[in-house]
């Protein structure tokens, strides 16, 4: 089955710096990555997805690259915010199978 | 829409009680799934369902069961909670996307419920 690796666990960076989370994932089948953001309390929120037909995608200061080729996937964010601190899991999916999550990073944005 | 909602947010249970996690979802989505979070352990899938009356098993199953007897709700059913069962459980649905080659299920979570069992 799939398995997704996720670096660093934790990472902290200075307001204003960008932050780069990195995946690796072992089915070459599968399709589908996206990425979760979980604030402190509540549930995982999906922030940004990308398809494996498309080698980057990019929203505002969020960005996700994905490398099929390593069957890897990076998570970039810009100009990195207070707000933006939280833990993000990337994931991996093959079409409509359950999402195989990475064990999350915890993003701190010092001001 | 209020989406995925889950109750009771916290429930202390001691070993060997069972209890029933509520879960529902008004998006009519059919894909519902149950994951548990552990400390720096990640999402791990516990059941899932593709469907009303349909349900499989995930990576953690064991002292777990569900049911699927509507679109809406999705149970989980804990029998003799352990101490090992102390976790923030989340309940989430999603519905299939794009054109068949290229398929994919965007996943809706819940606010989770936080228990612990002593």
């Amino acid at each position: 089955g799939e398995n997704v690796e996720q670096h660093p666990s934790t990472l902290s960076v200075q307001e204003g710096d960008s932050a780069v989370i990195k995946c690796t994932y072992s089915d070459s089948a599968s399709n589908y990555f996206p990425w979760y953001k979980q604030e402190l309390g509540k549930g995982p929120q999906l922030i940004i997805d990308i398809r494996s037909n498309v080698g980057e995608k990019k929203d505002q200061r969020i960005a996700v690259t994905l490398n099929k080729t390593a069957k890897h996937f990076s998570l970039h964010i810009t100009e990195t915010q207070p707000e933006d601190s939280a833990v993000y899991f990337c994931a991996a999916s093959e079409g409509n199978t359950p999402l195989v999550f990475g064990k999350g990073t915890r993003l701190s944005v010092i001001a | 829409n209020a989406g995925v909602t889950q109750t009771p947010k916290f429930r202390i249970l001691k070993i060997g009680q069972s209890m029933t996690l509520q879960c529902t979802q008004d998006m009519n989505h059919n894909y519902m799934y149950w994951y548990r979070q552990d400390p720096g352990m990640g999402l791990k899938l516990i059941y899932y369902s593709v469907g009303a009356g349909i349900t499989d098993k995930g990576e953690v199953p064991n002292g777990y069961n569900v049911s699927r007897s509507t679109t809406e709700d999705f149970p989980l059913r804990l029998e003799l909670a352990a101490p090992s069962q102390t976790s923030v459980y989340f309940c989430a649905s999603s519905y299939p996307q794009g054109a068949a080659a290229y398929s994919y299920n965007e996943q809706f979570f819940g606010p989770g419920t936080r228990l612990t069992v002593l």
